[in-house]
């Protein structure tokens, strides 16, 4: 499969855990999005890396949100201390030059 | 600010009968387009773009777009619906400060009737 991995699929924390997201680009793409989907909503950005570097978070993310995209491959999300607004879809996206997007089968986090 | 509205939340059309969902967009330069959809637990799949040329854009699924840069919309249509195509369909503008990032709208659900 060459498209975007997204890993786990489902998860379920509990409120104050900690939980870390992982997202797969498509090999030859260097463009990385990380977006949240709450019911009902259109996807809304979070955070944007090319290649390695991260050169846009949304004001939306609070301090406990947290990205990385080591090498300029893969990408982990991490939210710490989760609170109950956290639960969502999280998805991720990938893409190259100016080229569309292709979206991963997203995170669904629930938090009880 | 860049910004797409998408008006109506539903919209209902009898299978075999042409179907339309309206976007909207608000950009300062050159605008990025695209129609992504979705269907139920899954993320979204890529139906087609404009970035310059013909108005008229063809996609995936039978499906295509009209820019229209007078009226600043980018509405979907598609000649004769299935019932396969019930799912939320959203519009995006890509920035174009160099983040290349995608702004959304709230999404139309789309439902096809037999």
């Amino acid at each position: 499969d060459t498209g975007v991995s997204q890993n786990p699929r489902h998860k379920i924390t509990k409120r104050g855990q900690n939980v870390t997201f992982r997202c797969d680009p498509i090999s030859e793409h260097n463009r990385l999005y990380w977006y949240r989907q709450t019911l009902g909503q259109g996807p809304e950005f979070l955070t944007y890396f090319q290649n390695e570097a991260q050169l846009e978070k949304s004001r939306l993310l609070s301090d406990r949100f947290s990205a990385e995209r080591p090498k300029g491959s893969f990408s982990t999300l991490e939210i710490q201390r989760t609170e109950q607004g956290d639960s969502a879809m999280y998805l991720c996206a990938s893409g190259k030059g100016a080229s569309e997007a292709f979206f991963g089968q997203g995170t669904r986090l629930t938090v009880v | 600010a860049q910004s797409v509205a998408q008006p109506e939340d539903q919209v209902n059309v009898a299978e075999g009968n042409p179907l339309t969902v309206k976007c909207t967009y608000s950009v300062s330069g050159n605008p990025y387009l695209f129609w992504y959809v979705q269907y139920p637990n899954r993320g979204l799949q890529f139906l087609l773009k404009y970035i310059t040329g013909d108005n008229l854009v063809k996609g995936s699924y039978g499906f295509e777009a009209e820019f229209n840069k007078s009226q600043t919309s980018f509405h979907l249509k598609k000649p004769s619906a299935l019932v396969s195509d019930s799912a939320l369909y959203f519009c995006a503008v890509r920035d174009t400060s160099g983040t290349y990032k995608y702004i959304f709208g709230t999404g139309t659900r789309l439902k096809v009737l037999a």
